[in-house]
């Protein structure tokens, strides 16, 4: 089958440095998304990875390993309003587009 | 801001009645989806749509349809509603699935209270 793994929740002092990392399952994707979605809002894009590596977005990054089947969201410089949850997805090459989420992670940054 | 809107917002209805929501883009992006979240399960797919009046079903389409007469308006309808049902549910749209990046555009939802 095809599966996103995240962990449900993760807590981090403010200014502190988050990781949440999310495992796959599937035979073949195009690259790996990250979402936010603050309590009662939209989910918003993050980042994409194509591409094994890091990139970068300011505080946020992003990797991905392939060969792992795994990737992570990397949260730097914590700050309140980065509590939220965080999902990771992907388009499997057989879906013709649809984009498929983990169950996402809240993160709960505190003072 | 990406002109995308949901309506209702909030909606309350009884078991057995059918429901309409709405997604209207001012975008025109081509593909539309519907999705419904609940928590420990994410973001699922219901329905989605790759143009006018071409629609396909995604992994929890049971009990759901949907109809796009325009690029703009993409409807979903619950036809027979059910407690389980009761869920917040958000369109999406996208540019192409040719960018890779695929950000998708999430409207704010619409949340269905089925009692």
């Amino acid at each position: 089958g095809q599966s996103l793994e995240q962990p449900s929740e993760v807590t981090a002092v403010e200014g502190a440095i988050v990781q949440i990392n999310c495992t796959y399952q599937t035979s073949g994707f195009y690259g790996l998304s990250w979402y936010q979605q603050h309590d009662g809002g939209a989910p918003t894009f993050l980042s994409y990875n194509a591409l094994d590596g890091l990139e970068e977005t300011g505080r946020f990054s992003s990797f991905l390993s392939r060969s792992d089947s795994y990737g992570y969201l990397l949260l730097q410089e914590l700050q309140m309003k980065d509590s939220a949850s965080y999902f990771c997805a992907f388009v499997t090459t057989d879906s013709w587009g649809k984009l498929q989420f983990g169950a996402g992670t809240q993160v709960v940054v505190t003072p | 801001d990406a002109g995308i809107t949901q309506s209702p917002r909030h909606k309350v209805t009884e078991t057995g009645t059918p429901v309409t929501l709405r997604c209207h883009q001012t975008e025109n992006h081509r593909y539309m989806y519907w999705y419904r979240q609940d928590p420990g399960h994410g973001l699922r797919l219901i329905h989605y749509s790759y143009g006018v009046k071409d629609t396909d079903k995604g992994e929890v389409s049971d009990g759901y349809s949907v109809s796009r007469s325009k690029t703009e308006d993409f409807l979903l309808t619950l036809e027979s509603a059910t407690s389980s049902q009761t869920s917040v549910y958000f369109c999406a749209i996208s540019e192409s699935t040719l960018r890779r990046d695929y950000g998708y555009t999430f409207g704010s939802g619409t949340r269905l209270t089925v009692v």
